[in-house]
């Protein structure tokens, strides 16, 4: 069966600092993965999503990912983090939306 | 473009009343929509595949005559809650997926924040 696993509860940076993410998963198949962002009271926004080919993949306000599948794993990156960026980061792996499976969360704090 | 929008944003009722949720797609037409349900500090869970003109699909543990969805027309699903109870206290998010689209792309709504006393 399919599962995400972000180790990751909660991780502060500083506004400017680097930041990397990470998930791992478990899944019979090459799989489709995303990265979405929730912020407080609000639905998720896709960041950025793997199907295939480049395994470096670029998404929306700076952010990137790769997969790696020797370590089966998905992290999300951004070189430089603003306060807005302070928010739920969720990683998901599936083939389809009910076939969809999202990791526990982590929360992002950007300190001044 | 791929708008969805929840209403109400925030809920209080009282123990054993029912609560009515719409999940409304404004620009784009939804044959699919999909209610999840996030607990605080975890994952979302879906509870069950919403299709428009059909009866929806329960996942395994979600008690469909607890949770009732209708799909009425191509851009509304509703979720009501019926006789709530506060360990139903949770945070409903809905989404839907573009009429002919990829199956694996969803846009989310905003959520909707239960409270039961």
């Amino acid at each position: 069966a399919q599962s995400v696993t972000q180790p990751d509860i909660h991780i502060t940076v500083s506004e400017g600092a680097s930041l990397e993410l990470r998930c791992n998963y478990s899944y019979g198949a090459t799989p489709y993965l995303f990265w979405y962002v929730q912020s407080p009271g609000q639905g998720l926004q896709l960041l950025l999503k793997y199907f295939s080919g480049d395994t470096l993949v670029q998404g929306i306000k700076g952010f990137e990912a790769e997969f790696k599948r020797s370590q089966s794993s998905f992290n999300l990156r951004k070189p430089s983090v603003h306060w807005s960026d302070a928010a739920e980061y969720f990683c998901a792996v599936g083939g389809s939306v009910r076939d969809m499976r999202f990791g526990a969360g982590t929360r992002l704090t950007v300190k001044p | 473009g791929a708008v969805v929008s929840q209403h109400p944003s925030r809920v209080i009722c009282k123990s054993g009343t029912s609560v009515k949720i719409e999940c409304r797609s404004l620009d784009f037409q939804a044959t699919t929509m999909f209610w999840y349900r996030q607990f605080p500090k975890k994952s979302l869970m879906l509870m069950a595949t919403s299709n428009e003109g059909s009866k929806a699909t329960y996942e395994q543990g979600v008690e469909k005559d607890k949770f009732l969805i209708n799909h009425a027309s191509l851009t509304l699903s509703t979720l009501t809650v019926t006789s709530a109870h506060p360990e139903d206290s949770s945070f409903y998010i809905c989404s839907a997926r573009l009429a002919g689209g990829p199956q694996e792309t969803q846009y989310f709504g905003p959520g909707t924040r239960l409270l039961v006393l």
